[in-house]
């Protein structure tokens, strides 16, 4: 049990494009979810709360605008990076409360 | 500022050895402790959690807490080398559902 998805595993795009990551989680409803993001060689980093019917919270010095997440359901959360830039290259993983915290097997992307 | 700290390492053991693994934190009110494991390039997976004082045992795994100087360690017997990864402490408030990790400890068991 407890099984947290998300999709995609990897994703490459040109520079000033929008990508979306969705997490599920598959056998269980979560009224939050986590999304975080972690560079090479450091840990990770909380991006931001994604609650269930409500706005998102987010960490401090994260750009809400470039960010958007959306809790549509009890099962899924979606993160998109707007207008993605190279630095934005990263592995972006989202995790699921039940409990104590589940993660996905994240996202890696890379923006050209 | 509720914190996590942890020795970045890298610890290195031998093979069949003990890896001790520590973590301090700094809020007293933290009820409920975890031990994360993450592979390179992978996302961290649950391995033991623990509430209360003592020890608690997984397989090769033990959990110790100490709330009173605010202490939590893990245990690995007979390490392998597929236990090399990055192991995160993380904590959480009672009632609370946001978890705080620690940066990490880098573990490499010698074959």
């Amino acid at each position: 049990g407890a099984v947290v998805s998300q999709h995609p595993s990897r994703v490459i795009c040109k520079s000033g494009t929008s990508v979306k990551i969705e997490c599920r989680s598959l056998d269980f409803q979560a009224t939050t979810m986590f999304w975080y993001r972690q560079f090479p060689k450091q840990s990770l980093m909380l991006m931001a709360t994604s609650n269930e019917g409500s706005k998102a919270t987010y960490e401090q010095g994260v750009e809400k605008d470039k960010f958007l997440i959306n809790h549509a359901s009890l099962t899924l959360s979606t993160l998109t990076v707007t207008s993605a830039h190279p630095e934005d290259s990263s592995f972006y993983i989202c995790s699921a409360e039940l409990g104590t915290q589940y993660f996905g097997p994240g996202t890696r992307l890379l923006v050209l | 500022q509720k914190e996590v700290e942890q020795n970045s390492g890298p610890l290195s053991v031998p093979e069949g050895a003990i890896a001790s693994l520590n973590c301090t934190y700094s809020d007293r009110g933290s009820q409920s402790f975890f031990w994360y494991r993450q592979y390179s390039g992978k996302s961290p997976e649950l391995i033991m959690f623990i509430y209360s004082n003592g020890d608690k045992e997984d397989g090769r795994f033990t959990a110790q807490l100490n709330k009173a100087s605010q202490y939590v360690s893990l245990l690995i017997r007979d390490s392998q080398p597929s236990d090399s990864a990055t192991y995160l402490c993380a904590i959480n408030e009672d009632g609370g559902f946001k978890t705080i990790f620690g940066a990490g400890t880098r573990l490499f068991v010698k074959a």
